[in-house]
């Protein structure tokens, strides 16, 4: 079974610009989960979709954002982009919401913000 | 506010030798701790978790953790120590059966030859 893929794995934005992230969960999991990891602040939970609806947020500004579609895959968007946003940016799936079900992360995807 | 206290930012031990990671958590209510390994360049990885089960609960590559309720403690054991287990560690709580974890710093694991 395929694992959790994000794509792009590498990205170079300049500030001010904005960033779509993306990530296709395992086959079957309909619960997808973001995270922010930073040497400064670790990780952070950012938000969390079931079902195409947002479940979680954690304490993140408005110009985070993110979506899921009816085939569980979800994007995740930036605006108006920061220094302070360079970061890996992880996704977990799994195949509910609740932590009763094992996550599954994908490698992340390496935002630079210049 | 829940949070989690992961003592010692870096750990090294001998090939062979006894590892111990220190989680500690802030808790007025059960929680869900978690302890996940990342390895360079990849995501995160499920060691095990305790969602109030058996307080002694065994994980995967042979690491097991202990839930002490009076000492708000969950530390990471593994008798002996590979070379492949140098790795980030991340200790993880959640209290509300979701998906918002709050991970600990994290402890970076050196294994000697």
């Amino acid at each position: 079974k395929a694992g959790v893929t994000q794509t792009p794995r590498y990205l170079i934005k300049t500030r001010g610009q904005q960033v779509t992230l993306s990530c296709s969960p395992i086959s079957g999991h309909r619960s997808v989960s973001w995270y922010q990891q930073t040497p400064g602040q670790g990780l952070q939970f950012l938000f969390e979709y079931f079902s195409e609806t947002q479940r979680n947020k954690g304490n993140f500004p408005g110009r985070f954002s993110g979506r899921q579609f009816s085939n569980s895959r979800s994007e995740m968007n930036v605006s108006t982009l920061e220094l302070g946003d360079s970061a890996l940016y992880l996704c977990a799936s799994s195949l509910a919401s609740g932590v009763v079900y094992e996550q599954y992360f994908g490698p992340g995807t390496r935002l630079t913000v210049t | 506010a829940q949070s989690v206290t992961q003592l010692g930012s870096h750990v090294s031990v001998s090939e062979g030798a006894l590892v111990l990671l220190r989680c500690n958590y802030s808790s007025s209510v059960p929680p869900y701790l978690f302890w996940y390994v990342q390895y360079p360049n990849q995501g995160l990885q499920l060691l095990l978790k305790y969602t109030s089960a058996a307080t002694l609960v065994k994980g995967i590559n042979g690491f097991e953790a202990e839930f002490k309720k009076s000492e708000t403690s969950f530390h990471l054991t593994k008798p002996s120590a590979h070379m492949s287990d140098a790795a980030e560690y991340f200790c993880a709580v959640s209290y509300y059966n979701n998906n918002d974890m709050r991970f600990g710093a994290g402890t970076r694991l050196t294994v000697k030859p």
